[in-house]
């Protein structure tokens, strides 16, 4: 079993849908979680950043960390076709490397 | 300021050949890390290098692998002896600690 589990995908919706990704993980002592974004033929660039439990939001992003299920979302609201990409999850315990997920390709279709 | 950067954006080149990835981290990012990236793939870990510490290579897929950092700044990647399976986009992250990574664009390679 993986340290991160991410479905791939690929996700579809139409433009304007609220977008729904999630990773699960088996490590209960991670405590930074983050997401990236990846555009075709680009380095990952990090969209989000949480430490421990909660929702943070930013824009039209939320993430959210339940750290009693180990289980972490990111949320797009009012989705646009620039929002299609592949979303990858990451975390980390102290002072130790990131994790990542598989990553999930998502379009957004006009 | 400017990011990560990463030399050459692509290689081709033939199977058998050494190829020398080049890395530029942030200007006094302390870690530095190495992914292999397949098509439609999720990033593979193969070497993190942290300050002076020894790199922990736990990822490395095979002796034709090696990296190095001079000067706790710039990276090589070398692949000895490539094989067709070793075609994929190799990325370089620095960061500052063991938290947040910011990823160059990459070196997409191509083996023939």
């Amino acid at each position: 079993q993986k340290e991160v589990e991410q479905d791939p995908g690929p996700l579809s919706v139409p433009e304007g849908a609220i977008v729904s990704l999630n990773c699960t993980y088996s490590n209960s002592a991670f405590q930074y979680f983050m997401w990236y974004r990846q555009y075709s033929r680009k380095g990952p660039e990090l969209l989000m950043y949480t430490y421990s439990s909660g929702n943070k939001e930013d824009g039209r992003f939320t993430a959210q960390v339940d750290k009693s299920s180990k289980y972490i979302s990111l949320f797009i609201r009012d989705s646009q076709p620039s929002d299609s990409a592949t979303y990858l999850c990451a975390m980390s315990l102290v002072g130790q490397k990131l994790v990542f997920g598989q990553g999930t390709r998502l379009t957004i279709n006009p | 300021g400017a990011g990560v950067s990463q030399s050459p954006s692509n290689k081709v080149t033939e199977k058998g050949k050494d190829v020398e990835l080049r890395c530029d981290p942030i200007s006094g990012h302390t870690a530095l890390y190495w992914y292999r990236q397949s098509l439609g793939q999720g990033l593979e870990f193969l070497i993190y290098f942290q300050g002076n510490s020894a790199p922990d290579k736990s990822g490395l897929p095979s002796d034709r692998f090696s990296a190095e950092r001079t000067g706790g700044s710039v990276s090589t990647l070398t692949i000895q002896r490539t094989q067709q399976e070793d075609s994929a986009v190799y990325l370089c992250a620095s960061s500052l600690g063991t938290t947040t990574e910011y990823f160059g664009p990459g070196t997409r390679l191509t083996v023939t």
